[in-house]
């Protein structure tokens, strides 16, 4: 049973570029969510969608970050331009909204660089 | 501002001891504490979880001690094993935001054998 997917798995940009995360949830799960991980700020909630809407996008730091979600079975985080404080991991999750407990799955991640 | 503070930021424990690893949080609309485990390489996963209605939640060497007065919760490992070895995330939400965690700074255990 296929978890989370996320590509790609590393990404090395040059500061300016536009980056594309992608991610495929749990099929059947309709919450998804895009987090953030850095030494300095620890785990960060980016945005979040139920059944393809964006919920809560008060952690998307500036306009250079966008996410889309055109259906239940992808999403998109873009990073236009990148900058090298960029650099971190970016976790997708999803999970299944009225199932006990709640649980977030994760992806393994995109390792992103920004030089 | 961080909503839930955790320590110790890293811990280093023998094999067969007991980890201990606190959290504490201001806001009591949480209603909902996972603890997430994380191994190199990987993203977080569940678990344990607890909601404040229970002062304690055991599963098999894992147990989150939950104190609501104190605001305080913790999870403990019994007998660590180098298996055990990770990072390790609380967490919390609340009633009426149920799927934004407010994660912890997170807990690198290693657990030497």
């Amino acid at each position: 049973d296929a978890g989370v997917i996320q590509s790609p798995r590393h990404e090395v940009t040059e500061m300016g570029q536009e980056v594309t995360l992608r991610c495929k949830p749990i099929s059947g799960h309709n919450s998804l969510f895009w987090y953030r991980q850095t030494m300095m700020r620890g785990l960060e909630l980016l945005i979040y969608f139920n059944n393809n809407v964006p919920i809560d996008d008060s952690g998307m730091p500036e306009d250079r970050f966008s996410a889309k979600m055109p259906n239940a079975s992808f999403s998109t985080l873009k990073i236009q331009p990148s900058e090298p404080r960029d650099s971190a991991v970016y976790f997708c999750a999803s999970s299944l909204e009225g199932e006990a407990g709640g649980e977030q799955y994760f992806g393994p991640g995109t390792r992103l660089t920004v030089t | 501002q961080q909503q839930v503070k955790q320590s110790p930021q890293s811990l280093i424990v023998q094999k067969g001891g007991i980890s201990i690893i606190n959290c504490a949080y201001e806001n009591t609309a949480f209603d909902y504490f996972p603890w997430y485990q994380q191994f190199p390489g990987k993203g977080p996963a569940l678990l344990i979880a607890i909601r404040p209605d229970v002062s304690e939640k055991k599963e098999g060497r894992f147990t989150i001690s939950f104190n609501k007065s104190a605001k305080q919760f913790s999870l403990h490992i019994m007998d660590s094993q180098p298996g055990d070895s990770a990072t390790y995330f609380c967490a919390a939400s609340t009633l009426y935001n149920f799927n934004k965690f407010y994660f912890g700074s997170g807990t690198k255990l290693n657990v030497k054998p």
